[in-house]
């Protein structure tokens, strides 16, 4: 089945703790990207990966890192998380960008960080 | 100003009506447009995308005003399982980067 997963899905933890979530598709896809959603605005983009090795910004890449070492994972890294980092993860990944990039969203790590 | 604004709604809509609402975008130099459908917090799933001559997809309808910038979603014959929030999306002039509204929640209603 093609699919978008994410891991964990639901994750508490306290500041200063370093945190990874995994993400993982098996589409082949070249795009991987990760948001955030939080109440009232809307999911925002975190970092983008447009194939192996290849990663930058989105709209609020501050206190998060990534990597993309490998076509299938987009690892989300959390080296110092802090309590305004508490929200609903998404990653998501596409195809290509050409043409209609359509993206296929994983279900979601909701982070807690007291 | 938000990059790309959405109505929150909700829009309240009874079984079998006709609802429509827009998304606006800033980037004027913005390429591709697309709505997202999202219930309860899940993932967000594509709908469709909207291309600049509009297009339609059984009872959704939706269009694209390169003018006024905005992109509006037209839902005919609403079902129950059309309550949902839907987002819209954008895709900027730079590589990769995608700026999503906040959304608008639709409840359809008996």
């Amino acid at each position: 089945e093609a699919q978008v997963t994410q891991n964990p899905r639901y994750l508490i933890t306290v500041t200063g703790k370093k945190l990874t979530v995994t993400c993982s598709q098996n589409m082949n896809h070249e795009y991987m990207s990760w948001y955030r959603q939080d109440p009232g605005l809307g999911l925002r983009q975190i970092y983008y990966s447009m194939n192996v090795e290849v990663t930058d910004k989105g709209d609020v890449p501050e206190g998060y890192k990534v990597s993309r070492k490998e076509k299938r994972n987009f690892p989300l890294i959390l080296e110092s998380p802090s309590p305004n980092q508490t929200s609903l993860y998404f990653c998501a990944s596409s195809p290509r960008l050409a043409g209609e990039p359509k993206q296929y969203f994983g279900p979601g790590t909701r982070l807690t960080v007291t | 100003r938000k990059e790309v604004e959405q109505d929150p709604g909700p829009f309240n809509v009874p079984e079998g009506a006709t609802v429509a609402f827009n998304c606006t975008y800033s980037n004027s130099a913005s390429q591709s447009f697309f709505w997202y459908r999202q219930d309860c917090r899940k993932e967000p799933k594509l709908l469709m995308s909207v291309y600049s001559s509009g297009n339609e997809d059984g009872r959704f309808t939706a269009q694209l005003n390169r003018a006024s910038q905005y992109i509006s979603l037209l839902i005919r014959d609403s079902k129950l399982s059309d309550s949902a929030t839907y987002l819209c999306a954008v895709k900027g002039d730079s590589w990769g980067k995608f700026q999503f509204g906040a959304g608008t929640q639709v409840v359809v209603t008996p």
